[in-house]
């Protein structure tokens, strides 16, 4: 059973492009949560989603970040216009009920 | 609102002596789940361990054990024969019994000594 994939691992973008990273969970895992790590700093929750449904997105900033969990296909976490402070690791988490979650090995964002 | 707290940012020990993390945590609720996760240089997060809150075992796992004290509302985890691996920051997470967040602690950075 393969584990949660992300993708791309390292992607680099100028300040206003956008940046989209991508999630594929666990398999049977319906549930997927995005984190962002600063550097030397802890996981901060952004986003968690069920198929087709944002449950709780009281960590995403309002404005340039979305996140999505079609039916079909991975999860995207979507950052618009991106500056020097998004840069970090943006890790995916799954899991089968929502009570034990196994992470991505993350992706890291450098805006220059 | 639930917290988690780790009140040792750092920490440093020889290999082979036992070490323990300490974590705190707040929360109203009576079923949960707690955790412990690693991450190494590599920065990939690696579950450690888990407990359920309704459990009063401790949880084991090979050279890792928690020491979960319910009514203090604290859980540490206590490392054996502690290896050169082990160095990595150790994160203690909480999540309640339904669906909702994981909420994580700020982190133990743990260095093992030759």
């Amino acid at each position: 059973n393969a584990g949660v994939m992300q993708n791309p691992r390292h992607l680099v973008r100028r300040r206003g492009q956008e940046a989209r990273l991508r999630c594929s969970p666990m398999k049977g895992h319906s549930h997927v949560y995005w984190y962002r790590q600063l550097p030397e700093e802890g996981l901060k929750f952004m986003v968690y989603l069920q198929k087709e449904n944002i449950i709780d997105e009281s960590g995403m900033p309002k404005e340039r970040f979305s996140a999505e969990f079609p039916k079909e296909g991975p999860s995207i976490l979507r950052i618009q216009q991106v500056v020097r402070g998004d840069s970090a690791a943006y890790f995916c988490a799954s899991s089968p009920y929502g009570n034990t979650i196994y992470f991505g090995e993350g992706s890291w964002l450098t805006v220059v | 609102a639930q917290t988690v707290t780790q009140s040792q940012p750092e920490m440093s020990v020889q290999e082979a002596e036992t070490v323990t993390l300490s974590c705190t945590y707040d929360t109203s609720e009576s079923n949960y789940y707690l955790f412990w996760y690693k991450q190494p240089p590599s920065r990939q997060m690696i579950l450690v361990i888990r407990q359920e809150a309704y459990k009063q075992q401790n949880a084991t796992e090979n050279r890792f054990s928690v020491n979960f004290q319910k009514a203090a509302k604290s859980f540490s985890l206590k490392i054996s024969d502690s290896q050169l691996g082990d160095t990595a920051m150790y994160f203690c997470a909480f999540i309640m019994n339904r669906d909702d967040k994981i909420i994580f602690g700020k982190g133990t950075r743990l260095h093992i000594l030759p």
